[in-house]
């Protein structure tokens, strides 16, 4: 069992460059979410989904896009980086609200 | 908001208990309390949760106050694997999952 897997891992992007980070889970959950954590800080809510085609905004999500298609799969877009946006995301899904979430391992984007 | 008030830090030493207190005094009724923990480099990983009564599982124990307004995570015999930063949050309700993370706890388990 995968659980939820975050590819890349690491990626260096320059300015202005776009991307793409994916998140997938196979543990069949309606909610899923994105989260950035900067160096020694909690983590910050940037985008939510809670079930296919349903998305919503968190905390912290200018300057990023993200799309539902599948219950599997939860991509986060960087439209144009920026240095302020240098950060390790974390992927989280769940079975509900209010019940536990299952993290992935993070990508660290350094953005130049 | 959802906020919650942990102290900065604490330490313990190798298989004594612990005890990590959570304020959370702006809860609702239909929140869960849930606790999670972020060991260097990898992302939080789920402790436990409970929204009314006391919690047991393999890894530790939550002990939450009649009026809900705080909790406690006990781990029973601390190890090194243990030292982390635990997080208290609650979640729940209309909230549908979004977990506000605060500064959490940073534990240091001493040999």
């Amino acid at each position: 069992n995968a659980g939820v897997t975050q590819t890349p891992k690491f990626q260096v992007l320059k300015t202005g460059q776009s991307m793409t980070l994916q998140c997938a889970q196979d543990m069949n959950h309606e909610y899923m979410s994105w989260y950035r954590q900067d160096p020694g800080m909690g983590l910050r809510l940037i985008h939510y989904s809670v079930g296919a085609g349903i998305t919503d905004q968190g905390e912290v999500p200018n300057g990023y896009n993200v799309s539902r298609s599948t219950t599997e799969d939860f991509p986060l877009r960087l439209l144009s980086a920026a240095p302020s946006q240098t950060s390790v995301y974390f992927c989280a899904s769940g079975a509900l609200a209010g019940q536990p979430q299952h993290f992935g391992d993070g990508t660290r984007l350094s953005i130049l | 908001d959802a906020k919650t008030t942990q102290p900065n830090s604490m330490e313990s030493n190798e298989e004594e208990p612990v005890h990590l207190p959570c304020n959370h005094s702006t809860i609702s009724g239909t929140d869960y309390i849930h606790w999670y923990r972020q060991l260097p480099s990898q992302g939080p990983e789920y402790v436990i949760h409970g929204l009314t009564s006391n919690v047991n599982n393999r890894m530790a124990s939550l002990a939450i106050a009649e009026d809900r307004k705080s909790s406690t995570l006990i781990l029973h015999r601390a190890t090194l694997r243990d030292a982390a930063v635990y997080y208290c949050i609650y979640a729940g309700g209309t909230s549908y999952g979004k977990l506000t993370f605060g500064q959490g706890t940073i534990l240091t388990v001493h040999p």
